[in-house]
């Protein structure tokens, strides 16, 4: 299995220009989510969801949008990059189901600027 | 808001002592967990301890969790010079078992 992979690893955008973070995650996990990691302020959850068709916003949802059409896939759209958008994003992902013990996986991230 | 706010903020230690990292939080949990991030990389989680447990190890980690207080924290004896990196807890929330919030983090630097 390879886990949670996400592409780009880097990123460098213009202010205003829109772009996709990938994710995609081979275990069959019902649940992903994004999270942005900036210094000093840990991370802190964009979008989950919870199984094909079902997205739902976290505490910093704002300027991005997510999508569930398939259980592997979950991308992160930013329509109109800003430069707050500079960060580091995580992608993540748990079983609900079967075997649950409560861990997230995570993919490696996705370092993005905005100039 | 964040859920968890480790304390403390950075903290350097010599090999072979141990470190100790406190995690306070505001809402009712079902489950606290750590993890621990190496420099540029993903997180990996440690341990999970429920809500109704008070003590939790594994390996050199000792976890507690004290529901009145609001605070866990994580015991890395016998540390070791690879387990500098940075640590976070993250806490399911009561009110959403979906949602992991997670704290700002400890930078811990082992010294050789």
């Amino acid at each position: 299995n390879a886990g949670v992979t996400q592409t780009p690893k880097f990123q460098v955008l213009k202010t205003g220009q829109s772009m996709t973070l990938q994710c995609a995650q081979d275990m069959n996990h019902e649940y992903m989510s994004w999270y942005r990691q900036d210094p000093g302020m840990g991370l802190r959850l964009i979008h989950y969801s919870v199984g094909a068709g079902i997205t739902d916003q976290g505490e910093v949802p704002n300027g991005y949008n997510v999508s569930r059409s398939t259980t592997e896939d979950f991308p992160l759209r930013l329509l109109s990059a800003a430069p707050s958008q500079t960060s580091v994003y995580f992608c993540a992902s748990i079983p609900l189901s079967g075997t649950n013990t409560g861990e997230l996986f995570f993919g490696e991230g996705s370092r993005l600027t905005v100039l | 808001s964040q859920q968890g706010e480790e304390d403390p903020q950075a903290l350097s230690i010599q090999e072979g002592e141990n470190a100790t990292m406190n995690c306070s939080y505001k809402t009712s949990i079902n489950n606290l967990q750590w993890y621990r991030q190496n420099s540029g990389r993903g997180l990996v989680h440690l341990i999970l301890i429920r809500s109704n447990e008070r003590e939790k190890h594994s390996g050199r980690l000792r976890v507690t969790l004290d529901t009145s207080k609001k605070s866990s924290s994580l015991l890395i004896t016998a540390s070791r010079a690879a387990d500098t990196a940075s640590y976070f807890c993250a806490t399911h929330r009561a009110d959403s078992s979906y949602k992991l919030i997670f704290g700002s983090g400890t930078r811990l630097l082992v010294r050789p």
